[in-house]
């Protein structure tokens, strides 16, 4: 669905801290997952990930979790450094169209 | 390098004019996209092309219109009739193959004066 509201959810961390960011996607049935990092002014970077088959997937320093129960899906960051201030968008498959619906996204701040 | 490439990066229109975005890719992917995102909010889809000379709405496709001409290229103009077009305009990419990862270019701003 639309995001409402012009603030977006801020996470706060200490450098050298894990982050962790949270999504909730909305089809059961989606397929695939990707978390995309957005740095001001530029477009989305991919970071990692994850097909439904799997709950778990590792990359250098991130972790995505997928809990298809309660359709959570987590990045974890891990030694979080100033350059990983962004903002953090997860995005699900839309099985039928071969699109990806993306969430609201969540404002990562490291404080040196 | 292999990449998409939008233009103009900030574009400046006043009320009542057409304006067209470019996005140019040389990835040879079958499959372009165009998002609008409003500040501190996500991605909203206005059109999309899985192939060449065919092309879908999105969520938000009222006030714009795209071609697909070419598999390289997928214009975007942004209409007088679209009432509040101010944003930042993504386009992306990706292969025919679902699922994949969109690939995305660098934004146009867009601002009404």
């Amino acid at each position: 669905g639309e995001s409402v509201g012009l603030h977006l959810p801020t996470l706060s961390v200490q450098e050298g801290d894990n982050s962790i960011i949270n999504c909730a996607y909305s089809n059961s049935a989606s397929d695939y997952f990707i978390w995309y990092k957005q740095e001001s002014g530029k477009g989305p970077q991919f970071i990692i990930d994850i097909r439904s088959n799997m709950d778990k997937r590792q990359g250098q320093r991130v972790t995505v979790l997928l809990n298809k129960t309660v359709k959570h899906l987590s990045l974890q960051i891990a030694a979080t450094q100033p350059g990983d201030s962004a903002v953090y968008f997860c995005a699900e498959n839309n099985n039928a169209g071969n699109m990806l619906t993306f969430g609201g996204g969540t404002r990562l701040m490291v404080k040196p | 390098d292999g990449g998409i490439t939008q233009s103009p990066k900030y574009l400046f229109r006043k009320e009542g004019q057409n304006v067209t975005l470019s996005c140019e890719q040389n990835l040879n992917h079958d499959a372009m996209y165009w998002y609008r995102q409003d500040p501190g909010q996500g991605l909203r889809l206005i059109y999309y092309s899985q192939i060449v000379n065919d092309f879908q709405k999105g969520d938000i496709a009222e006030g714009y219109s795209v071609s697909r001409e070419k598999k390289e290229s997928f214009p975007l103009t942004v209409t007088s009739a679209q009432k509040n077009p101010t944003a930042f305009y993504l386009c992306a990419s990706k292969t025919g193959a679902s699922p994949g990862e969109l690939f995305f270019g660098e934004g146009s701003r867009l601002t009404v004066l």
